[in-house]
């Protein structure tokens, strides 16, 4: 089965901190893929990064990186320098690599709210 | 830029009512999804198809069905509203399953009174 656990329900920070977004899954798969996502309030989920079981390499992207630690099972995700535009539900999922059509299987955690003040 | 679009907002519906929920995507994407999200509990996967007229339950299928006649067009049925089915449902399609993000519609609000 698989898991995806963000278990930070929701964080408020004011801006410019530095701010780090918790991931844990759990699976049974040796070949996987990971992904962030964002939801701002006008409600439309905008893909952030994919990252395969196999590429620990973190991540770069401007103010969000990305830290991916197979041993702790854990894709945590920083914004540096926080914005009040970073305001949003962030997602976190988890796809098995050998899936099409009814073996298909993405499970997404159940989100945090990261609410940025001026 | 990859573009879903769905045919409502904001839709109130009655208990018993059999509604229509419509979502179109403009990149010949092979596989479209439905979802619910509801406070606390995340997304959840209603149904996917993977190609037209293919269609493959998710975790929540009970109460709904769907229909996928051409590939752009992927249409959630809510056989009998009920209230519970009051939630905010959300479209995406993507390239592939398993390794490819989705592109998300901007989801419908429906109540079901």
């Amino acid at each position: 089965a698989q898991k995806v656990t963000q278990a930070q329900t929701e964080i408020s920070v004011v801006e410019k901190e530095d701010v780090t977004l918790d991931c844990v899954y759990e699976t049974r798969d040796t070949t996987y893929y990971l992904f962030w996502y964002k939801q701002p309030p006008s409600g439309e989920l905008v893909f952030l990064i994919r990252r395969n079981s196999f590429d620990e390499q973190n991540e770069i992207s401007g103010r969000y990186s990305w830290n991916f630690q197979k041993s702790t099972s854990s894709f945590n995700f920083t914004i540096t320098a926080s914005q009040v535009v970073d305001s949003a539900v962030y997602f976190c999922a988890l796809s098995r690599l050998n899936s099409g059509g009814s073996n298909y299987k993405l499970t997404f955690g159940k989100g945090t709210l990261l609410t940025v003040n001026p | 830029d990859v573009k879903v679009t769905q045919s409502s907002r904001y839709l109130v519906k009655r208990t018993g009512e059999k509604v229509f929920l419509e979502c179109v995507q403009d990149m010949d994407h092979e596989n479209m999804f439905w979802y619910r999200q509801d406070p606390g509990l995340g997304l959840r996967l209603i149904y996917f198809s993977y190609d037209v007229k293919m269609k493959e339950k998710g975790d929540i299928p009970e109460g709904y069905s769907v229909s996928r006649e051409k590939k752009e067009r992927f249409s959630l049925i809510l056989e009998s509203a009920s209230t519970n089915q009051t939630s905010m449902y959300l479209c995406a399609s993507s390239t592939g399953l398993a390794v490819y993000e989705q592109y998300f519609g901007p989801g419908t609000r429906l109540t079901v009174t």
